[in-house]
């Protein structure tokens, strides 16, 4: 199975800083990546699909790009509410595999 | 707009059969995938099997052998059953869907639910 990595594991930052969190695939994914955040308790929650497509709903902040078997997730400024745990994910083919997730905590 | 919600026992003892079920509303079964996650307290997120409503299942290997995913088309639910379970299987589990014949983004999960394995 292709595997997924993700840097940093976690880091601290202050609202209003810009947030960059890498994913790695161990093979090349085209642009088959999604992007979750997963706040504490709750289910994951798709932000970003075709490694850069924004889902429905999500605020502009969040942005993606990549492909191959790099990624990146860029928060340009970041929120209160932007406090979670952010997971990459392949999505070429079974089965899906997730990053170890980076969680972004308060400075 | 679609919501999912899983429900089934909390506790189940070691060697004894893992039962959830996901209850699918504000939307139709068909035309999409089934599936469950799992997620072990503190770490991260492995996909277990998905279910088509027409019955068409598919497994992750690492649990195939343990695994079914049942469908009820009727009451718009689909089901987990996981056999043989230890304490490597207390996870919270969830239950998301995604379209067919589209790369693998899940839109739309239940809350989750917490199954602890313990005598």
């Amino acid at each position: 199975d292709i595997q997924m990595t993700q840097s940093p594991s976690s880091v601290s930052a202050s609202v209003g800083d810009r947030v960059t969190i890498t994913c790695r695939a161990s093979q090349g994914i085209s642009s088959w990546l999604a992007w979750y955040q997963q706040m504490p308790g709750k289910a994951p929650k798709l932000l970003i699909y075709a490694a850069s497509s924004l889902q429905t709903g999500v605020p502009s902040r969040f942005s993606g790009s990549g492909s191959g078997t790099d990624f990146t997730l860029t928060i340009s400024s970041l929120q209160p509410e932007d406090f979670a745990t952010y997971y990459c994910q392949r999505a070429n083919s079974f089965p899906p595999t997730f990053g170890p997730g980076t969680k972004v905590e308060i400075k | 707009q679609v919501q999912l919600q899983e429900s089934g026992p909390g506790l189940v003892k070691p060697s004894e059969t893992l039962s959830l079920t996901c209850s699918v509303s504000g939307g139709s079964i068909s035309n999409y995938f089934w599936n469950w996650f799992r997620q072990p307290p503190g770490k991260g997120l492995e996909w277990i099997g998905y279910i088509y409503y027409s019955g068409t299942t598919k497994y992750n290997s690492s649990l195939q052998s343990r695994v079914t995913i049942s469908v009820d088309m009727s009451n718009s639910q689909f089901s987990l059953n996981l056999n043989s379970v230890t304490a490597a299987d207390t996870a919270v589990y969830y239950c998301a869907r995604h379209v067919v014949y589209t790369p693998l983004y899940f839109d739309f999960w239940g809350r989750g639910t917490l199954v602890t394995v313990s005598s």
